[in-house]
């Protein structure tokens, strides 16, 4: 695609549910990250992907969330039992490969838990 | 990876240069640097990146000093638009790793 996408653009849901976020990231690229930003704050690192794998799930805050990517390339962010203080935009990136390369990012998903 | 340092907020007046600094004292020297901005209700936006050498593309130039431990960002004429956070980040290059962000700096740019 011409850029990274991420679907849904906006969700709101009842605290306790479950929400499932996608990024569909540029054709091609390898590496995928996801990053949350609340309100006012800076990026939060999250997870990282290389091809299928996470290398990295250090990120993640609480073990209600989950991620996986399918065939190198759609990631999903999963929330279980979401709480108000999810609510936030979930960014995703994708870059050709890690390290020197630059990445791009999505326009975001901002989850409301109300 | 190393860790960045940047002033939390910083005004600049319209058609001047702005000038970003960023502190990476502990930088590698493998660990490349990258300049991120973030215009508001958007997605970080690639600006420029280095290694050791001065960069300068169509967007900003990018000073790194010769013992690579700062940089300095320079937007030669900022415009209203130019408002945004901006985020200074070192990473490593060729090999798997994430990619964090600190907390970046805030530019207004003013009429």
């Amino acid at each position: 695609g011409a850029g990274v996408s991420q679907s849904p653009s906006n969700k709101v849901t009842e605290k306790g549910k479950d929400v499932e976020l996608r990024c569909d990231p540029i054709s091609g690229h390898t590496a995928l990250y996801w990053y949350r930003q609340s309100l006012g704050q800076g990026l939060e690192f999250l997870i990282y992907f290389q091809g299928n794998s996470a290398p990295d799930k250090s990120g993640l805050p609480s073990d209600r969330f989950s991620a996986e990517r399918t065939g190198g390339s759609v990631s999903t962010l999963t929330i279980q039992r979401t709480q108000q203080e999810d609510s936030a935009v979930y960014l995703c990136a994708s870059s050709l490969v890690p390290g020197n390369t630059e990445a791009f990012f999505g326009q975001g998903t901002r989850l409301t838990v109300v | 990876d190393a860790k960045t340092t940047q002033p939390t907020s910083m005004d600049c007046a319209e058609g001047r240069a702005a000038n970003l600094p960023c502190n990476h004292s502990t930088i590698s020297g493998n660990e490349y640097v990258y300049w991120y901005r973030q215009i508001h209700s958007q997605g970080p936006q690639y600006i420029i990146h280095g290694l050791k050498n001065n960069e300068t593309n169509e967007m900003a130039s990018l000073i790194i000093t010769e013992d690579r431990k700062s940089s300095t960002l320079i937007l030669p004429h900022a415009t209203l638009r130019d408002t945004a956070v901006y985020y200074c980040i070192v990473r490593v290059a060729g090999r798997n790793n994430d990619m964090r962000f600190g907390a970046g700096t805030r530019l207004t740019v003013k009429p």
